[in-house]
């Protein structure tokens, strides 16, 4: 079955400061990767996805992650934090449940919080 | 705004009690996603319909149901609530089936079992 662990609980950096979130996933073939966030009290919204083709993946709000097939990990970085990237950052993988079916299987997430 | 809506938004109960969610995709989304999130389990995966026939199962207690009616709105049920059912539930939507699409989720509708 998949998983994806993302090792850091709580991150905080300042404004201008870069940033790495981690996520290392298990699964047994080649994995369908995501990256979503959470603002506070708001839904999950998209900021990139892997699913082939060229291993650094451009996402929005100035986002990108690349996957490590040989490290188990899909890390996501910024070269200079907002302090409006401050919200929780949920990794995911896509895969086949036993039986065949479908779902995502979400990281425990990485709380962001910038200091100004 | 991802153009899914979830109502209500906060909802108090007590235990023993059952209570229905309501989530409306977005405009030519046929898929519609529940997930619960809680402070313990984290973001799990509950159920998914498409077109209004059911797709997979996730961690979806027995207590639990839900149903996507011909108007692709979808309803989750959760009957006999126990505390440990306080969570924000999400509902998110796709075009297709494929999981693999990208799912936009809803604002959630926060539960608290009293």
């Amino acid at each position: 079955a998949q998983s994806v662990t993302q090792p850091d609980i709580h991150i905080t950096v300042s404004e201008g400061a870069s940033l790495e979130l981690r996520c290392n996933y298990s699964y047994g073939a080649t994995p369908y990767l995501f990256w979503y966030v959470q603002s506070p009290g708001q839904g999950l919204q998209l900021l990139l996805k892997y699913f082939s083709g060229d291993t650094l993946v451009q996402g929005i709000k100035g986002f990108e992650a690349e996957f490590k097939r040989s490290q188990s990990s899909f890390n996501l970085r910024k070269p200079s934090v907002h302090w409006s990237d401050a919200a929780e950052y949920f990794c995911a993988v896509g895969g086949f449940l036993q039986g065949g079916s479908e779902k995502l299987v979400f990281g425990k997430g990485t709380k962001l919080t910038v200091n100004p | 705004d991802s153009g899914v809506t979830q109502t209500p938004k906060h909802l108090i109960t007590a235990t023993g009690q059952r209570v229905t969610l309501r989530c409306s995709p977005r405009s030519g989304d046929l898929s519609v996603y529940w997930y619960q999130q809680s402070l313990d389990q984290g973001l799990q995966f509950l159920i998914h319909y498409y077109n209004g026939e059911e797709r997979a199962k996730g961690n979806i207690l027995e207590r639990f149901s839900a149903q996507q009616f011909p108007d692709l709105h979808s309803e989750l049920n959760l009957s006999s609530l126990e505390l440990g059912d306080s969570a924000l539930y999400f509902c998110a939507s796709s075009v297709h089936t494929d999981w693999s699409d990208t799912q936009y989720f809803g604002p959630g509708t926060r539960l608290t079992v009293l």
